[in-house]
């Protein structure tokens, strides 16, 4: 069985300081990593997403991921925190079964930005 | 840009009634999902289908859950009687092709059964 965990349900940072929020992940076989946004009143929008290619992932919005297999974590970062980052994100595992591609998602962490 | 669309965006409905909810995937997509998200807690998945039947389903998609690819465009989500504990913000979302990893969401309609 797969699962994820996002540690902090809240995170809140001040406008220009360093977002992180952070992803475990558990999979007994390699696993497709993911992580969505959801600004109020909208669907959930892919950031970025790793699949098995390069450990570091950049997304769109300057947010990049890494993903660590030695610590099974795939920690989302943004340098550079904006106004408009504020959202829930979603971290989310999931493996290819018969072509299907069913996510797991982890319960989320909504991000605020202080100016 | 092609997006999945949802409908209806809010839906109350009384404790043993059906419901249908709507969606719309990307018009060259060919898997189909259905996820919920009860307040306050994870997004969860009810069920996949391709090729016109249910590659997967979860726990929670139960007898009083079916879906349905009435036409080329529609995918639907029915639930036969309501519970008061299906009030949820139910996410429809579809992908490419098998080798395409990306699975696109769409607004959601948020049901809430009074």
């Amino acid at each position: 069985a797969q699962s994820v965990t996002q540690l902090g349900s809240h995170v809140s940072v001040s406008e220009g300081a360093l977002v992180l929020l952070r992803c475990n992940y558990s999979s007994s076989v390699p696993p497709y990593l993911f992580w969505y946004v959801q600004y109020p009143n909208q669907g959930l929008q892919l950031l970025l997403k790793y699949t098995s290619a390069a450990t570091l992932v950049k997304g769109i919005n300057g947010f990049e991921a890494e993903f660590k297999k030695s610590e099974t974590s795939f920690h989302l970062t943004k340098p550079s925190a904006h106004m408009s980052d504020a959202a829930e994100y979603f971290c989310a595992v999931s493996r290819l079964i018969q072509g299907a591609q069913k996510l797991v998602f982890g319960q989320g962490t909504r991000l605020t930005i202080n100016p | 840009e092609p997006e999945v669309t949802q409908t209806p965006s809010h839906q109350v409905t009384q404790m043993g009634q059906e419901v249908i909810l709507r969606c719309v995937p990307i018009s060259n997509h060919l898997y189909f999902y259905w996820y919920r998200q009860i307040l306050g807690q994870k997004v969860e998945f009810l069920v996949s289908f391709y090729n016109n039947e249910i590659s997967e389903k979860s726990e929670i998609f139960d007898d009083q859950f079916s879906v349905e690819r009435p036409d080329g465009s529609n995918f639907t989500l029915k639930i036969r009687s309501t519970k008061l504990e299906d009030s949820a913000m139910y996410f429809c979302a579809s992908k490419k092709g098998v080798t395409n990893t990306e699975a696109f969401f769409g607004q959601g309609t948020r049901l809430t059964v009074v």
